[in-house]
Order: structure tokens, then sequence, then C-alpha cells
């Protein structure tokens, strides 16, 4: 079935730093998603991207996060700068449409440590 | 929002053996997914199913909507089966909204 990638799998850095997670979407795709996962928690949604737009983003999000699909290359989350909370596993998921009726297709993961 | 319950919370099986795990939501759900996440995290789509029955390989998952709940069925479990298995039904929202998971442990 169609693959959501993410770049890299593991990051490690020092509290203070910035940190960009890459997703690769499904080629087609035109929405876009970050949930995050804390260790032993529930999955959680993040924000959800729409023709260059942050449409919806939860409390989660905080005012240090950013997204961006800058000419239809990787939509990233930027994270600046990190905090020892934001330790957690981000997933990016991306759909052809949105609505709640619409399938997401879920990238691996990124494994984010912050120290 | 949608609550999301998920039984058992945790399994543990001998390898041959089937599963069923179950999945009841608090309001009709126009999305359902099902994922497995892998001990190490990793995240795999299985099914996306809002109705009816779909089977892959050893796996079947059956949504019966109006009574708002969901199957995962597992048969002849492998020990690479273990790991947490995620149950996503989500009404009039452009969120997937996981449930808290079934942890499924399969031993040799």
């Amino acid at each position: 079935g169609p693959k959501v990638l993410q770049i890299p799998s593991h990051q490690i850095i020092d509290m203070g730093q910035m940190v960009t997670l890459n997703c690769d979407p499904v080629s087609n795709h035109l929405y876009f998603y970050w949930y995050k996962q804390i260790l032993g928690q529930q999955m959680e949604f993040l924000v959800n991207f729409y023709n260059g737009k942050v449409m919806e983003k939860s409390k989660l999000f905080k005012d240090q996060f950013s997204v961006e699909r800058p000419d239809g290359s990787y939509f990233t989350l930027k994270i600046q700068p990190t905090a020892l909370e934001d330790s957690a596993v981000y997933f990016c998921a991306s759909s052809l449409l949105g609505g709640n009726y619409a399938e997401q297709f879920f990238g691996p993961g990124t494994r984010l440590t912050v120290l | 929002g949608q609550q999301v319950q998920q039984s058992p919370a945790s399994l543990v099986l001998q390898e041959g053996e089937n599963a069923e795990l179950q999945c009841n939501f608090s309001s009709t759900a126009t999305r359902l997914q099902w994922f497995y996440q892998h001990p190490g995290g990793r995240l795999v789509s299985l099914f996306y199913n809002p109705s009816g029955t779909k089977h892959t390989g050893r796996l079947t998952s059956t949504t019966v909507t109006n009574e708002r709940r969901s199957s995962l069925h597992i048969s002849s479990s492998q020990t690479t089966d273990s790991g947490t298995y995620f149950c996503a039904p989500s009404s009039n929202t452009n969120k997937v909204v996981f449930g808290t998971g079934t942890r499924l442990q399969v031993l040799p």
C-alpha cells in the first residue's frame, strides 16, 4: 500500500537546540498530520496542514512548534527550542482527502530524545 | 468527544493460539482504523474498516457500525505478533482518535 516515510528514525539532541523532523508523505496526498506519543502513553493529535496552512492544532502544539511543506517537498515539524517534555515518538500521516471519512496513512515514527 | 474502550488491556498467548481484540466506542465512527505498534515504537496500519469485515493474512477485522464496536481477530498467533494493537474510531473530526490499546504478548 501507499507508504509514508520519516527521516530520521531516531534523533537525540540537547535541550534548547532546534530539531526538524522530516516526513515524506504519499506522493499525491494533500492533507498532512503530525501526532505525538510519549513513551507508554496514548497517541495524540498535534496538527493538520492543507494547502500551505495549519488547519487545526491541539493544545500540545506549542508556540515552539511549526510545520511547513516548502515546494511540495518534505512535510516538516520544527521544534525551536526543544524542551525535555518534547521527548516522544512523532508520527507523520497523510491523506488524499480531508474530512472525517478519509483514511490516514501513517509513517513509522521518529523517536526524539531531548537530553 | 469520542470515547474508545479496548479490551483486554493486555493478553498473553501461547504461539498458535487465536486472539480476539475488542473495541467499543461511544459515537458512530465514520472512520475506523486498526494499527499495530512494534515493541520498539514503529507503527503499522492494519485495516481501514468503518463497516463490515476485512481480511489480510491471519488478521480479520469486523466492524458493526450501528453497534459501535469493532474486533480484530488474529489466528494462529506468532511471537512476531507481540506488540500493541490500537483501534482508532473517529467521527466528525479530521483527527484520528486512538484507543488505549491492547498489549499482546505471544510466547514461544
